[in-house]
């Protein structure tokens, strides 16, 4: 079975600082994996997905990036975080039709 | 464009009563899926259904039911018997298939916090 891994869980960064979350996939070879964000009123947007090795797609204009380094690494990252960047992130990985996320990293820029 | 709208901001219930989660969406696609996601206070989402739009059919998994009504574009959850647990945001989320060009995203309601009280 597919389990997925995010780390780190909780993190408080300081506006302008840099960020790097990382999820990895195991179980699977060639996901299609996705990036959410859960904003404060718990709406999740898409935000990234990749179909393959440094194949990345953005959904919407932001402050973040995303990298795929290897099969099932899946990374998002941003050079100086904003306020409006704290959220609830999750990583996804699609298995047949359906999707399985991560257990997210709750992220507060202060 | 893809649309999920769940018009249940909040709802609370008693143990024991049975709820019903409401689901509309709206796509362009003739082949897309629906699902059922719940997330617990720890977060992570759980999921629960996968409904293709082609197969109406109901289902009943314990004593969760789901209501799938192509003629409305509604998808809806009940559950019967409510117990504490059962507390958590529910998602109802449409993606079009994963071979094709929607590439399997998801696109999610704004969720429904249901809270079950003893």
């Amino acid at each position: 079975s597919q389990t997925i891994h995010q780390w780190p869980a909780t993190l408080v960064q300081p506006v302008g600082s840099p960020l790097s979350l990382e999820c990895t996939v195991e179980g699977t070879s060639n996901p299609n994996l996705y990036w959410y964000r859960q904003a404060a009123g718990r709406g999740l947007q898409l935000l990234f997905y990749s179909v393959g090795i440094g194949q990345i797609s953005s959904e919407v204009p932001q402050n973040l990036s995303a990298s795929r380094p290897q099969d099932r690494q899946f990374i998002l990252s941003s050079k100086k975080l904003l306020l409006s960047d704290s959220g609830f992130y999750l990583c996804a990985s699609l298995r047949g039709n359906e999707q399985y996320f991560g257990p997210g990293t709750r992220l507060t820029v202060t | 464009a893809q649309k999920v709208t769940q018009a249940q901001t909040e709802i609370s219930v008693v143990e024991k009563e049975d709820v019903t989660l409401d689901c509309v969406y709206e796509t362009r696609d003739t082949t897309y899926y629906l699902f059922w996601y719940k997330q617990p206070p720890s977060g992570e989402l759980v999921f629960l259904i996968r409904r293709n739009s082609f197969d109406e059919q109901n289902e009943i998994s314990g004593r969760y039911s789901w209501n799938f009504q192509k003629s409305t574009s509604s998808f809806n959850f009940t559950i019967t018997a409510s117990q504490v647990v059962d507390s958590a945001v529910y998602f109802c989320a449409l993606s079009g298939i994963a071979g094709g060009t929607s590439y399997g995203k998801l696109t999610f309601g704004q969720g429904t916090i249901l809270t079950v009280h003893p």
